[in-house]
């Protein structure tokens, strides 16, 4: 079936580092959205691409959805301690309507 | 910003007992998802619902599992006889439409507990 995957899975991180998480899909997709989960909160949405070869920025996160459609990444500029949570990556299954999610990225970050 | 309501927040049952999680969507949101989360794993898709009726459903969701909109306002997700391994956090999700670029809107969950 569908498989969204993401790498790493942990990530540890110095305040002031950069971070980035990877992710890629079994199948080309229409689009690919991005969700922030803090630790113990819910998903949130953060952003959607659907273009081949798109990039979108929010302050100091980057989102790139690949050429082919299959990958995608987010990566963070110098991060701070409000960056802490889980970024899932998520496409749309095959029916269409429902969400399927990588494994996400914890990201930690020391102060 | 508009929100989905859940609850309980959190659920503690015994084995075999019977629990009823429900959610509030959001008022003009026609589409209603129900997703888990076993601690520190990804988000699992469980259940689609549209116009009245199940639109898809995972492996995940057999026969213990139902969902019902029974008042057109609350969304239930019902497990009939609760195994420790259905110990997770259950999420709802609702969209506006079921074009595959919508995003959803998360319920802050239900953390489910089997003794």
């Amino acid at each position: 079936g569908q498989q969204v995957m993401q790498i790493p899975q942990y990530q540890h991180v110095q305040e002031g580092e950069d971070f980035t998480t990877y992710c890629n899909s079994s199948t080309t997709l229409s689009n690919i959205q991005w969700y922030k989960q803090r630790p113990g909160g819910h998903p949130v949405f953060l952003i959607q691409l659907v273009k081949s070869g798109e990039v979108k920025k929010q302050k100091r996160l980057t989102f790139q959805f690949g050429e082919a459609k299959k990958n995608s990444s987010l990566h963070i500029t110098a991060t701070q301690t409000t960056d802490v949570g889980t970024y899932f990556c998520a496409g749309p299954g095959n029916q269409g309507g429902k969400l399927i999610f990588g494994q996400g990225t914890e990201l930690s970050v020391k102060p | 910003e508009p929100e989905v309501t859940q609850t309980p927040s959190h659920q503690v049952t015994q084995m075999g007992q019977e629990v009823i999680l429900r959610c509030v969507p959001i008022s003009n949101h026609l589409y209603f998802y129900w997703y888990r989360q076993i601690l520190g794993q990804k988000v699992e898709f469980l259940v689609s619902f549209y116009n009245n009726e199940i639109s898809e459903k995972s492996e995940i969701f057999d026969d213990q599992f139902s969902v019902e909109r029974p008042d057109g306002s609350n969304f239930t997700l019902k497990i009939r006889s609760t195994k420790l391994e259905d110990s997770a956090m259950y999420f709802c999700a609702t969209a506006g439409t079921l074009a595959t670029n919508e995003k959803l809107f998360f319920g802050s969950g239900t953390q489910l507990s089997v003794l």
